[in-house]
């Protein structure tokens, strides 16, 4: 068990460019979360999967947001049109199901120039 | 909606001073309650959590209980380490399991 990964760890793009995060969860774990953390907040949930289903969507997530979770395994999050207002750190947390503690990743750090 | 709030920090302390980081929710209905640990460029970690009113939540020293008469999950700590040194944060979850509700995190930092 190596724990949650995220990649890329740092991500900088230009303002209208596409960026794609990935998220490789625990691997038995069936619930996979996308955070959003900006400076001096506390994360804010954005979607999550159980299984491949995307179960619940914030509405922090816009149309230029979307997350996929194919097989059941890997999450990937896409923002389209990046906008400077997305800058922040992009959490993935994962859990074993309902009633079960969240395992995050060390999250992806996106910059919008 | 859900929501939670936490001292404003940064909290400073020496070395083997006593620690309170206050935290205080509002939900529907009975959340579970949880204080995770962000380490410099660590992710978040669970610390200890409370799932019903009265449970005391303890690890590495630290406790916090579940008090539903005043919302509240106040975390403290007898004798801070400069190791305890990172941002904490107080979270609360209406199904355990569901997706967190973060307060905005406390900065502790704990000097020699």
């Amino acid at each position: 068990d190596t724990g949650v990964s995220q990649n890329p760890r740092h991500k900088i793009t230009k303002r209208g460019q596409n960026v794609t995060f990935r998220c490789d969860p625990i691997s038995e774990h069936n619930r996979l979360y996308w955070y959003r953390q900006t400076l001096g907040q506390g994360p804010e949930f954005l979607t999550y999967f159980q299984n491949e289903a995307q179960l619940e969507k914030s509405r922090l997530l816009s149309d230029r947001f979307s997350a996929e979770r194919p097989k059941g395994s890997f999450s990937t999050l896409e923002i389209q049109r990046t906008e400077q207002g997305d800058s922040a750190m992009y959490l993935c947390a994962s859990s074993l199901g309902t009633g079960r503690e969240q395992y995050f990743g060390p999250g992806t750090r996106l910059t919008v120039t | 909606g859900n929501s939670v709030t936490q001292m404003e920090g940064p909290v400073t302390l020496s070395e083997e001073a006593f620690l309170t980081i206050n935290c205080t929710y509002t939900a529907t209905g009975y959340p579970s309650l949880f204080w995770y640990v962000q380490y410099p460029g660590e992710g978040l970690q669970l610390l200890l959590k409370a799932t019903k009113a009265d449970d005391k939540g303890s690890n590495k020293g630290f406790e916090a209980t579940y008090r539903k008469e005043t919302t509240s999950f106040h975390l403290e700590k007898g004798s801070v380490q400069v190791s305890d040194s990172a941002v904490y944060f107080c979270a609360l979850s209406e199904s355990y399991g569901q997706n967190f509700v973060f307060g905005p995190g406390t900065r502790l930092s704990v000097l020699p």
